[in-house]
């Protein structure tokens, strides 16, 4: 197993374009996590999901975001109608249930640019 | 206030040298505590996790924790320039399944 994958690794686009990010958490792992993460700040919760269902969205989701984990597996995140605020580094984790003590295991991240 | 809180830094040590980090955490309910380092440009990796009060200890680190005070601190002793990265406190509560981090303290290990 090869970790938590997240691609593509960088982006850059156009304010008002939409943009989606996709990330394959390790195998066996059933709790899926994005966090978005600002320079100079820690990583700021925004979706969770066990298995294929989400379970818990943070306010700081706005309706221009949107994620899915089909079948339970890979999760994308998709922003709509960027704008520059959304420029930061979005961040997937993934963990087993039952073996949380051992925290998260993150994914290298997708750094957005929105310009 | 956040619900977690660090000293943003840099805490600049002396390589040889213990580094002492702190966190406050401001929800009672917060059961696991979890630090992880960062170096720049990459992901977070998990160090260490604490659930009791006391000290932890893995190799050169040392997790502390005093729910009493909400206070959750790491120790790390002989210090080395590899040791150099941002240090996040993430807490866990009993209610929800998702980590909430600190801001990270910048470490800086000089030679």
């Amino acid at each position: 197993d090869t970790g938590v994958s997240q691609n593509p690794r960088h982006k850059i686009t156009k304010r008002g374009q939409n943009v989606t990010f996709r990330c394959d958490p390790i195998s066996e792992h059933n709790r899926l996590y994005w966090y978005r993460q600002t320079l100079g700040q820690g990583p700021e919760f925004l979706t969770y999901f066990q298995n294929e269902a989400q379970l818990e969205k943070s306010r700081l989701l706005s309706d221009r975001f949107s994620a899915e984990r089909p079948k339970g597996s890979f999760s994308t995140l998709e922003i709509q109608r960027t704008e520059q605020g959304d420029s930061a580094m979005y961040l997937c984790a993934s963990s087993l249930m039952d073996r949380e003590s051992y925290g998260y295991t993150f994914g290298s991240g997708t750094r957005l640019t929105v310009v | 206030q956040k619900e977690v809180e660090q000293n943003s830094g840099p805490l600049s040590v002396p390589e040889g040298a213990i580094a002492s980090l702190n966190c406050t955490y401001s929800d009672r309910g917060s059961q696991s505590f979890f630090w992880y380092r960062q170096y720049s440009g990459k992901s977070p990796e998990l160090i260490m996790s604490i659930y009791s009060n006391g000290d932890k200890e893995d190799g050169r680190f040392t997790a502390q924790l005093n729910k009493a005070s909400q206070y959750v601190s790491l120790l790390i002793r002989d210090s080395q320039p590899s040791d150099s990265a941002t240090y996040l406190c993430a807490v866990k509560r009993t209610a929800g399944n998702k980590l909430t981090f600190g801001g990270g303290t910048r470490v800086l290990v000089k030679p």
